[in-house]
C-alpha cells in the first residue's frame, strides 16, 4: 500500500483480555518495527524485524507482548492478559534495508485503552 | 546505550517569530540523527535527516537542523512558525549497535503556536 496501515485505530479492552495488533507496511519494505508511546512519554521501542534474521525483542516489558511478521509482510502485536499499564499508543513503522539512511515510515498508530 | 535529551517539555512561540527546538545526542562518532513531527491523532512524519556532509541539512515545511558535533547537539530551526506547526517534535538517533537501523526517541518537545 502507499502507506503503514495499523488496526484497529482504536481498542478498548477489559482487563486480563488479550488483543492483537495488526500492522501492514508499505510494500517492499524488509524492516519493521513497533513502539509504544505512553501518555506524556517518548518513543518506547518494542521489537524490531528485519527481513529474515530473528527479531530483535529487547524491547518487549514482558513476556505478555509478543509478536510475529508473516510472510515477511503483515505483523501483528499480541499483549496477553492485559493490564491497565499497557494503555498507550502503539505505533507501527517500516523502513527499506537502508532505513537508517531514509528513515521510517510510520503508520496512524492504534489506541490502546485497558479498563 | 544511546540516548537522545530534549530539555523542552513544551515551548511557545509567537506566529511568525522563529523557532529553535534543542537536542542532544550521547554518541562519540558521527551519528545518523532524525527530527520526526506528531501532529494530533497521528503517526510520525520524518522532516529531515543528517548522517554525513553538509552539518546544516534542510527539511520539509521550512524546518533545517544544524549538527554539531563539538556540542553533540541536532537543534531543529525554522525561521518563522505558522499556526499549522504546532505539534510535538521528535529527535531520534540511530542506535550504533544495530547498524544505526533501530532509532532511539527523545521524549518529544510540545510546540504551541499563539496568535
Amino acid at each position: 500500500g502507499a502507506g503503514v496501515s495499523q488496526s484497529p485505530s482504536n481498542k478498548v479492552t477489559e482487563k486480563g483480555k488479550d488483543v492483537e495488533l495488526r500492522c501492514d507496511p508499505i510494500s517492499g519494505h524488509t524492516a519493521l518495527y513497533w513502539y509504544r508511546q505512553s501518555l506524556g512519554q517518548g518513543l518506547e521501542f518494542l521489537i524490531y524485524f528485519q527481513g529474515n534474521s530473528a527479531p530483535d525483542k529487547s524491547g518487549l516489558p514482558s513476556d505478555r507482548f509478543s509478536a510475529e511478521r508473516t510472510g515477511g509482510s503483515v505483523s501483528t502485536l499480541t499483549i496477553q492478559r492485559t493490564q491497565q499499564e499497557d494503555s498507550a499508543v502503539y505505533l507501527c513503522a517500516s523502513s527499506l534495508d537502508r532505513g537508517r539512511e531514509d528513515g521510517y515510515t510510520f503508520g496512524s498508530g492504534t489506541r490502546l485503552t485497558v479498563v | 546505550a544511546q540516548s537522545v535529551t530534549q530539555p523542552d517539555i513544551h515551548i511557545t512561540v509567537s506566529e511568525g517569530a522563529s523557532l529553535e527546538l534543542r537536542c542532544n545526542y550521547s554518541y562519540g562518532a558521527t551519528p545518523y540523527l532524525f527530527w520526526y513531527v506528531q501532529s494530533p491523532g497521528q503517526g510520525l512524519q520524518l522532516l529531515l535527516k543528517y548522517f554525513s556532509g553538509d552539518t546544516l541539512v534542510q527539511g520539509i515545511k521550512g524546518f533545517e537542523a544544524e549538527f554539531k558535533r563539538s556540542q553533540s547537539s541536532f537543534n531543529l530551526r525554522k525561521p518563522s512558525v505558522h499556526w499549522s506547526d504546532a505539534a510535538e517534535y521528535f529527535c531520534a538517533v540511530g542506535e550504533v549497535n544495530t547498524g544505526f537501523q533501530k532509532l532511539v526517541f527523545g521524549t518529544g518537545t510540545r510546540l504551541l503556536v499563539s496568535p
